[in-house]
């Protein structure tokens, strides 16, 4: 019984390049949660996302990212013209419900910009 | 807003000790608590989930209290091990939001043998 599947496990780009990031959820789960870690702070919320609805980006920066879910495929967070601020880990989370049942992380995908 | 706090920040004990680590969040209204485990590179592992009608959870050697009215969520490692060596993070998930985790900063734990 796979865990969340996230990949690639490192990536690095340059300013300016886009950032691509994948999650498949663990099996049975309909609900994705992407989390950014940056240095020396805690994991931080971004999005929340349904297959085909995105349902709560309040934690999501207004500019540049983006996330879908689409009903085939993995769950894809995109990052376009990155900078260096955005280098961090970033984890995928996913749940079979809403509220009472917890939410199981993958390993996070390390960006690196140069 | 919700905030989180773990203290300490970081802690190191000789093997074999039993310890506390401790959670406390600003605004009761919570719907669960959530403890994971943290390795160096590594994702996150769920530990133990408390329901906010819950006052503890226990699997193995790990007992999680909850007290909603204070704020404060507090995790016993009985009879530590090298192997608990991590950083141990609390994540409440707000009643109202509903989705969304948030976390405290962690508590980063040395056992040494």
């Amino acid at each position: 019984n796979a865990g969340v599947m996230q990949n690639p496990r490192h990536l690095v780009r340059r300013r300016g390049q886009e950032a691509r990031l994948r999650c498949s959820p663990m099996k049975g789960h309909s609900h994705v949660y992407w989390y950014r870690q940056l240095p020396e702070e805690g994991l931080k919320f971004m999005v929340y996302l349904q297959k085909e609805n995105i349902i709560d980006e309040s934690g999501m920066p207004k500019e540049r990212f983006s996330a879908e879910f689409p009903k085939e495929g993995p769950s894809i967070l995109r990052i376009q013209q990155v900078v260096r601020g955005d280098s961090a880990a970033y984890f995928c989370a996913s749940s079979p419900f809403r509220g009472d049942q917890p939410q199981h992380f993958g390993d996070g995908t390390r960006l690196s910009i140069l | 807003k919700q905030e989180v706090t773990q203290i300490p920040a970081a802690l190191s004990v000789p093997e074999g000790e039993n310890l506390v680590l401790n959670c406390s969040f600003t605004d009761s209204a919570i719907y669960n608590l959530q403890w994971f485990r943290q390795d160096p590179g590594k994702g996150l592992t769920s530990l133990l989930l408390i329901q906010s009608s819950q006052r503890e959870q226990t699997s193995g050697r790990l007992n999680a209290s909850l007290d909603k009215s204070s704020g404060r969520s507090t995790l016993y490692i009985a009879a530590s091990q090298p192997g608990d060596s991590a950083t141990y993070l609390c994540a409440v998930r707000p009643g109202q939001a509903g989705t969304a985790l948030i976390f405290g900063k962690g508590t980063a734990l040395s056992v040494s043998s």
